[in-house]
């Protein structure tokens, strides 16, 4: 089966740093995506990993476990328009992802 | 930088009806997909779509939901007899030849069955 699970909502200051977690179950699992997704619209890529460790991307870094089934997202100096849903989502070896249902981050001023 | 484009951005349609719900991929694109979000909810894989066939689908991609990329340029989703609870956000997506590029996806099409 698939079963992504992450925090529902998250709330950090402007100018502070923020981790969303992501715990995965996921049969045929390749690699693990994480999108933003202003309210309304399309979701937007920003990391994918592949292999275990950190992948950094300017004020995003992206972190990977195979062996646990974890994952995290890093967001850097935070600012207002961060403030989105972030979803985390199982790439498959059949092409196809599952996604989490998505944490809601607020920044606050 | 390149876009999915997806028509129409609305579309209200009665119970029973059918719809076609249109996307033009990125152009270098190889692999399309056709997932949906309903609101409030998170975002459910339909269909994945690779050398003008399809590779997987869902089980919410039952006989009521086809397919076709009947040109070079478009993909179609075809949803027949439309139900309440296809009410969604269909996005349509690309993705070149490798998955570290992600998927990149279109502005969605919000249906609303009445």
């Amino acid at each position: 089966g698939q079963n992504i699970d992450q925090p529902t909502e998250m709330t950090a200051t402007e100018g502070a740093i923020v981790q969303i977690n992501c715990t995965y179950q996921t049969s045929g699992f390749n690699g693990l995506f994480w999108y933003q997704q202003h309210a309304g619209e399309a979701p937007t890529f920003l990391s994918y990993n592949v292999l275990d460790g950190l992948e950094e991307k300017g004020r995003f870094s992206s972190f990977l476990s195979r062996s646990k089934g974890y994952s995290y997202l890093l967001l850097k100096e935070l600012q207002m328009k961060d403030s989105a849903s972030y979803l985390c989502a199982a790439y498959t070896n059949a092409g196809k992802s599952t996604f989490g249902d998505g944490t809601t981050l607020t920044v606050k001023p | 930088e390149p876009e999915v484009t997806q028509t129409p951005s609305h579309q209200v349609t009665q119970m029973g009806q059918e719809v076609i719900l249109r996307c033009v991929p990125i152009s270098n694109h190889l692999y399309f997909y056709w997932y949906r979000q309903i609101l409030g909810q998170k975002v459910e894989f339909l269909v994945s779509f690779y050398n003008n066939e399809i590779s997987e689908k869902s089980e919410i991609f039952d006989d009521q939901f086809s397919v076709e990329r009947p040109d070079g340029s478009n993909f179609t989703l075809k949803i027949r007899s439309t139900k309440l609870e296809d009410s969604a956000m269909y996005f349509c997506a690309s993705m070149g030849d490798k998955a570290r590029d992600g998927y990149t996806f279109g502005s969605g099409t919000r249906l609303t069955v009445v």
